[in-house]
């Protein structure tokens, strides 16, 4: 079984909607990252949770929020889609400053 | 904050052929350096780091050089293969507990028979 796991794999929306994208972990890591990627624009950081009490805005927060539930859940909204916001989305774990792992992605496009 | 800038964007080479990515860093502070492989379809996978005490880190086929004063880092790939083709990430972070990886903007390698 996969180490992070992310639902939906997929998702179409339309704008204004509100949508959740979930991660999951079974590696028993304390932190946990949101990531958004866009061709050309790497890898940028959305929101990032050092543990459950932990919750700090990355590089690119507004229009996006979190929330993590347990160690091994952290969920991102957008509470009102928009185009810009189509993009593949990653969840990765670690442990400490260390190795980062990641899921397998999250394909959203908002029509 | 971190700003780490990865060159090339793309780089094409044939099979057996060497490969270079190279990326630079701002902070000086910074003293990890990961290096990422994404292949189709997935995650990001890190494939080798070097922390800021080495200047150089081998496994089989790839190397990482890192040169602190001139804030430059590159990753080595020596005889290519098809299964090399993949986007490859440099990221930088201080190894200080609270901090995060600051990622390039990714090179597309394309191995050909």
């Amino acid at each position: 079984d996969a180490d992070v796991t992310q639902t939906p794999r997929n998702r179409i929306t339309k704008t204004g909607k509100r949508i959740m994208l979930e991660c999951s972990q079974t590696k028993g890591h304390d932190r946990m990252y949101w990531y958004r990627q866009d061709p050309g624009l790497g890898l940028r950081l959305i929101y990032y949770s050092f543990d459950v009490k932990d919750i700090n805005k990355g590089e690119i927060s507004d229009g996006y929020s979190v929330s993590r539930q347990a160690q091994a859940k952290f969920s991102l909204s957008l509470e009102s889609a928009i185009p810009n916001q189509t993009a593949l989305y990653f969840c990765a774990t670690s442990e400490f400053t260390d190795t980062q792992y990641f899921g397998p992605g999250t394909r959203l496009t908002v029509l | 904050g971190e700003n780490v800038e990865q060159h090339p964007s793309t780089l094409s080479v044939q099979e057996g052929d060497s490969a270079v990515i190279k990326c630079t860093y701002s902070d000086s502070a910074s003293n990890y350096f990961p290096w990422y492989k994404q292949e189709l379809g997935k995650g990001p996978q890190l494939i080798i780091d070097i922390r800021s005490n080495v200047g150089e880190k081998k496994d089989q086929r790839i190397a990482v050089t890192l040169n602190k004063t001139a804030k430059h880092f590159s990753l080595h790939i020596t005889e290519t293969q098809p299964e090399d083709s993949a986007v490859y990430f440099c990221a930088a972070s201080i190894n200080s507990g609270y901090s995060t990886l600051t990622f390039g903007k990714g090179t597309m390698l394309l191995v050909s028979p």
